[in-house]
């Protein structure tokens, strides 16, 4: 089973601070890196999908990175609002080709405190 | 409106016995998946289908059975051997030009 960790766990943080987490995962045969939010009796929505070593995306005031070589993606977000409070996910393709087989992390909470 | 419905929302049965989960589409998506949520731990793979009539093992499929005879249609059934069925079933799919998973809102089946 590949393994794909997000850290931390759980973050709690005042409105208007910017945080920041993390998504690891194997680095090798990398094929696309996702990112998804899922609020609290809501659906996970998808926030980026990422395939290019280097590759930056941003949403609004949220924005990750992408490394393949070393196997690790950042998610960003500036300014955060309580309306940001959710479980972020990670996802990881691997293979030369597309799969198809998505392999979550087990996800970040973030709590924005008004 | 296009989307993912998963049904029922919530379903207990009884220790022994099979249960099929419901999930449709009508994105016009290739590929679906199945993932299981437990407390304090991420998705994990069930099963999943990149094309109708053929459907991969993901990571925990012991105990799980399923079938892709309509692209609209990958039903999931937790049979009586899945040992430990009680959890927050979420069914997805996924479109060809982003890759991106469009999820439904799940389904929570209790073993009582």
């Amino acid at each position: 089973i590949l393994n794909v960790e997000q850290s931390p766990q759980s973050l709690h943080v005042q409105e208007g601070d910017s945080t920041n987490f993390t998504c690891s995962f194997p680095s090798s045969n990398f094929y696309a890196l996702h990112w998804y939010r899922w609020e609290t009796a809501k659906s996970p929505e998808a926030l980026f999908v990422m395939t290019l070593n280097g590759d930056e995306k941003k949403k609004g005031r949220i924005s990750a990175t992408l490394n393949t070589k070393e196997g690790y993606s950042y998610l960003y977000i500036k300014g955060s609002q309580p309306e940001d409070s959710a479980t972020y996910l990670c996802a990881f393709i691997g293979g030369s080709s597309n799969t198809g087989k998505l392999i979550f992390g087990q996800g970040t909470t973030l709590q924005v405190k008004p | 409106d296009g989307g993912i419905t998963q049904s029922p929302k919530y379903l207990f049965r009884k220790e022994g016995q099979n249960v099929t989960l419901s999930c449709e589409q009508n994105l016009n998506h290739d590929a679906m998946y199945w993932y299981r949520q437990d407390p304090g731990q991420g998705l994990r793979l069930i099963y999943y289908s990149q094309i109708v009539n053929d459907f991969q093992k993901g990571d925990i499929a012991e105990g799980y059975s399923v079938s892709r005879e309509k692209k609209e249609s990958f039903p999931l059934t937790v049979t009586s051997a899945q040992k430990n069925p009680t959890a927050f079933y979420l069914c997805a799919s996924r479109e060809g030009a982003t890759g991106e998973l469009f999820f439904g809102e799940g389904s929570r089946l209790t073993v009582l």
